[in-house]
C-alpha cells in the first residue's frame, strides 16, 4: 500500500541553524501539507500546497518557514533560523483523487529537537 | 472557523469493556470529520471519516462513530477494548473535504487498557 514517508526520523540542530525536513508523498497525490506536534500538545496545521504554491497557511508558518516541491516527488519543509520553540514532531501528508479524495494520509514524522 | 473539543484527555478502561472518546465540534459549515489514532512513535492513522454520508461510520479495528448534528458531536466507540487499542486518538475537522483545508484536531485522548 502506497504511504507517506519522512527523513530524517530525528533530527537534532543547534539554535539558529537551518534545517530541511523531507518528504515523500503518495505518487499520485496532489495536495501536500505540513503539521508539527509540539511535545504533549495537539497536532496543528502549518501550510497546505498545490499546483506549485502556498494554498492556505496558518499563523505558525511565519517567514521563517518556507515549503518547495523541487521535484517531482519531493516536498520540503525549510526552517530558516530555529528555535528552541521549534523542538516538535513534523508531519507531512497528502491526499489525492479519487475514492479519498477528502482523506489526508500522514508520514511517520520527524522529530525535531532545538538545543 | 472550525474547532474541537475532546473531552477526557485519558480515558482508562478494562479489557473486554466499551471504549467511549468524546468528540465535539464547532464548524460555520457542514463538517468532514475524522478520526486518526497515533501510536507510539509513531504517525497518524486514519481510523474513520465521516463526509456527509451515513451518519453512522464504522471504521477500522472495530472502531464506529456517529455523527450527531444536534448534538455537534462525533463520538468515538469500540464494543470490547483489546490491549492493542492502546494508543493516543485525535478527533479532527476539516470545513471541505476538497482543496487544500487543513486539518483543526483535538488535543488527543490518551486511551489506556487495564488488563
Amino acid at each position: 500500500e502506497p504511504e507517506v514517508t519522512q527523513t530524517p526520523s530525528h533530527q537534532v540542530t543547534q539554535m539558529g541553524q537551518e534545517v530541511i525536513l523531507r518528504c515523500v508523498p503518495i505518487s499520485n497525490h496532489l495536495y501536500f501539507y505540513w503539521y508539527r506536534q509540539i511535545l504533549g500538545q495537539k497536532v496543528e496545521f502549518l501550510v497546505s500546497f498545490y499546483n506549485n504554491e502556498i494554498s492556505e497557511k496558518s499563523e505558525i508558518f511565519d517567514d521563517q518557514f518556507s515549503v518547495e516541491r523541487p521535484d517531482g516527488s519531493n516536498f520540503t519543509l525549510k526552517i530558516r533560523s530555529t528555535k528552541l520553540e521549534d523542538s516538535a514532531m513534523y508531519f507531512c501528508a497528502s491526499r489525492g483523487l479519487g475514492v479519498s479524495t477528502d482523506t489526508q494520509y500522514f508520514g511517520p514524522g520527524t522529530r525535531l529537537t532545538v538545543l | 472557523a472550525q474547532s474541537v473539543t475532546q473531552l477526557g484527555s485519558h480515558v482508562s478502561v478494562s479489557e473486554g469493556a466499551l471504549v467511549l472518546l468524546r468528540c465535539n465540534y464547532s464548524s460555520s459549515v457542514p463538517p468532514y470529520l475524522f478520526w486518526y489514532v497515533q501510536y507510539p512513535n509513531q504517525g497518524l492513522q486514519l481510523l474513520l471519516k465521516y463526509t456527509s454520508a451515513a451518519t453512522l461510520v464504522k471504521g477500522i479495528n472495530g472502531f464506529e462513530a456517529e455523527f450527531k448534528k444536534s448534538e455537534t458531536s462525533f463520538h468515538l466507540t469500540k464494543p470490547s477494548a483489546h490491549m492493542s487499542d492502546a494508543a493516543e486518538y485525535f478527533c479532527a475537522v476539516s470545513a471541505s473535504g476538497g482543496g487544500a483545508d487543513g486539518l483543526t484536531f483535538g488535543k488527543g485522548t490518551h486511551l489506556i487498557i487495564q488488563p
